[in-house]
């Protein structure tokens, strides 16, 4: 199975500042890399897709990055409705979908 | 709108079976896998399995094998995940969420579904 290693699991962080999420895989996984973010109480929402594509209707402060095995969700200019967990996905065999342990952003 | 729509909440004893369904539209139902993704209070997300809603076939996570069985009702529109033998650890918001093929991602999620196990 995919390994994957997501850091930091916890992150403060101001409004308006700019945070990286990092997301490593123990295998080659091309740009099968999704991002994902969760609000407490509400189901994920995807975010980027293929390691860097935008998925429709997110704004363009998301920004993701990476091939192969090391990826990045980058969050520049940090809005209040931006604090959340964020999940990173592998998804290069449907028959194994691992999920990163997720990413706490919290308000400074 | 495009949605997909879950059952209500449940709360099992343990050594029962819960059947979770999810109700697809907007779109073209037997256009997209619908897979299951779980999540235990406090945890991170957890893969179960996924049912292509045209052909009915599945795959399983190693860990549910056997207990898990995703299907699908393609006139009504609606997968349904079945978990058997339940134990206190399945306590968990279950959703179902459409994967978009081009790129393996989730695009489409449920609202959830909580399972409460306690004897």
């Amino acid at each position: 199975d995919i390994q994957m290693t997501q850091s930091p699991s916890a992150l403060s962080a101001s409004v308006g500042d700019r945070v990286t999420i990092t997301c490593r895989t123990s295998q080659n996984i091309i740009n099968y890399l999704n991002w994902y973010q969760q609000h407490p109480g509400k189901a994920p929402k995807l975010l980027i897709y293929a390691a860097s594509s935008l998925q429709s209707g997110v704004p363009s402060r998301f920004n993701g990055s990476g091939s192969g095995t090391d990826f990045t969700l980058t969050i520049t200019s940090l809005q209040p409705e931006d604090f959340a967990t964020y999940y990173c996905q592998e998804s290069y065999s449907t028959l194994r979908i691992t999920f990163g342990q997720g990413t706490r952003l919290e308000i400074k | 709108q495009e949605q997909l729509v879950q059952s209500g909440a449940e709360v099992k004893k343990p050594g029962a079976s819960v059947k979770v369904s999810c109700k697809a539209s907007g779109y073209p139902f037997t256009s997209y896998d619908i897979n299951w993704v779980r999540q235990a209070p406090g945890q991170g997300l957890e893969w179960m399995g996924w049912v292509t809603p045209n052909s009915g076939n599945t795959a399983y996570a190693q860990k549910f094998r056997g207990r898990v069985t995703v299907t699908r009702n393609t006139p009504t529109s609606t997968a349904y995940m079945e978990l058997t033998s339940l134990r206190s650890e399945d306590t968990a918001v279950y959703y179902c969420a459409r994967r978009r093929y081009s790129s393996n991602a989730f695009d489409l999620w449920g609202q959830g579904t909580l399972v409460t196990v306690s004897s």
